[in-house]
């Protein structure tokens, strides 16, 4: 079916305020990962799920940042409290798992935040 | 930690001309190594990949061939067109044994292609 999908494509808030971004997931990929990447950068990993749970949240900058995917498909980022230095262009991606690595990640069109 | 450094951009080519993208990666294992391609308004798509030293990726005219022994994996391509234009990404994944296949992205090379 459809390709990674994520809302909103853009996303403007105020400094300090909440913010949710939404991952919807190729249908039947047990993976999904959050990257950030910032202008002139390239993506930087966030956070993986392997089903429902966060296998590894490394990537995660500090305890503003959660990420839940509570049925094992769709998935969303929330940011508390946001600053000026998280805007960016938030990406997903899923995949379903190859033995001996070297899977694919099919990446969503991002959603870019702007921090006011 | 895992790292890919690759030359910086823009390179603009005129159409025809042989391209030749520069990546070198760090890793504390044997990765798989990937080209990712970003068109202007397009989301990221993978390119070509390989997952063993001396393996060769292809796609599209693009190749890039795994060097363990030089840690690189550059993109090549014979004859360019304005087509080809977009951000070009290297990146790696380590297999981690119970763990997810992260990338680790380089920061990017713009391709700018006239005619």
């Amino acid at each position: 079916g459809a390709g990674v999908s994520q809302t909103p494509s853009n996303k403007v808030t105020e400094k300090g305020k909440y913010v949710e971004l939404r991952c919807d997931p190729i249908s039947g990929h047990t993976a999904l990962y959050w990257y950030r990447q910032s202008l002139g950068q390239g993506p930087e990993f966030l956070i993986y799920f392997q089903g429902t749970g966060a296998a590894d949240d490394s990537g995660l900058p500090n305890d503003r940042f959660f990420a839940v995917r509570p049925e094992g498909s769709v998935s969303t980022l929330k940011i508390q409290r946001t600053e000026r230095g998280d805007s960016a262009v938030y990406l997903c991606a899923s995949s379903s798992p190859v033995a001996g690595g070297g899977n694919i990640q099919y990446f969503g069109a991002g959603t870019r935040l702007s921090v006011l | 930690g895992d790292s890919v450094t690759q030359m910086e951009g823009p390179v603009t080519l005129s159409e025809e001309a042989f391209l030749t993208i520069n990546c070198t990666y760090t890793a504390t294992g044997y990765p798989s190594l990937f080209w990712y391609v970003q068109y202007p308004g397009e989301g990221l798509q993978l390119l070509l990949k390989a997952t063993k030293a001396d393996d060769k990726g292809s796609n599209k005219g693009f190749e890039a061939t795994y060097r363990k022994e030089t840690t690189s994996f550059h993109l090549e391509k014979g004859s360019v067109q304005v087509s080809d234009s977009a951000v070009y990404f290297c990146a790696l994944s380590d297999h981690v044994t119970g763990g997810g296949n992260k990338l680790t992205f380089g920061t990017g090379t713009q391709l700018k292609v006239e005619l």
